[in-house]
């Protein structure tokens, strides 16, 4: 167990609906950051927040969103999903561990019928 | 921004011979440099990491080398077991940007 937690573990849906995946750090690490690992794109950095404050953006698309709330978990939105958007949804958070040191949970599957 | 290639894609081995896998990054300014492990089912698990001002780490059967100037860093296991069966991943980022840029993974497969 690395720590950081993710739900769900699966998720099936439609194309044009909605989902929201949820993280919580390891305990005391401030900065939260999602990453997409797809068989096509491999691992891509999304967005990342640091103790409540968006810190970066990557490659996230605009029918996406994130935020890290005041207990530092963090959800991500998907929104007008479509065939492409299914992948793994990678969590991972740093602090407690030195700088840059990422520590990710087990992902959650999205699967866009 | 930065882009890491590794390389090979595949790699297969046998049972106590040494695996090697290979990356190159582009941004000159890159001064971390994890290697993940992820095996089926699972996230990422960090197994060795090095930085700008280090040319060489060892942590038991794996070692990580950097050479700054080819930009290009390399992760060796000997001795391999069927357990270290996996995929790996190279990263690296820029100072304190901490966001990963990850190359593409190389399957790894030991044989029994």
């Amino acid at each position: 167990d690395s720590g950081v937690t993710q739900t769900p573990k699966h998720l099936i849906t439609a194309t044009g609906q909605r989902v929201t995946l949820r993280c919580s750090p390891r305990s005391g690490d401030l900065s939260v950051y999602w990453y997409q690992q797809s068989l096509d794109q491999g691992l891509q950095f999304l967005i990342q927040y640091y103790n409540g404050e968006e810190r970066a953006k990557g490659n996230i698309l605009e029918r996406f969103s994130a935020q890290q709330f005041p207990d530092l978990h963090s959800e991500l939105n998907l929104s007008s999903l479509e065939l492409g958007d299914s992948a793994l949804y990678f969590c991972a958070s740093s602090g407690t561990t030195g700088a840059n040191v990422l520590t990710f949970g087990a992902g959650s599957r999205l699967t866009v019928l | 921004g930065e882009n890491v290639e590794q390389h090979p894609s595949t790699l297969s081995v046998q049972e106590g011979d040494s695996a090697v896998i290979k990356c190159t990054y582009s941004d000159s300014a890159s001064n971390y440099f994890p290697w993940y492990k992820q095996e089926l089912g699972k996230g990422p698990q960090l197994i060795i990491d090095i930085r700008s001002n280090v040319g060489e780490k060892k942590d038991q059967r794996i070692a990580v080398t950097l050479n700054k100037t080819a930009k290009h860093f390399s992760l060796h296991i000997t001795e391999t077991q069927p357990e270290d069966s996996a995929v790996y991943f190279c990263a690296a980022s820029i100072g304190s940007a901490r966001q990963l840029t990850f190359g593409s993974g190389t399957q790894l497969t030991v044989l029994p």
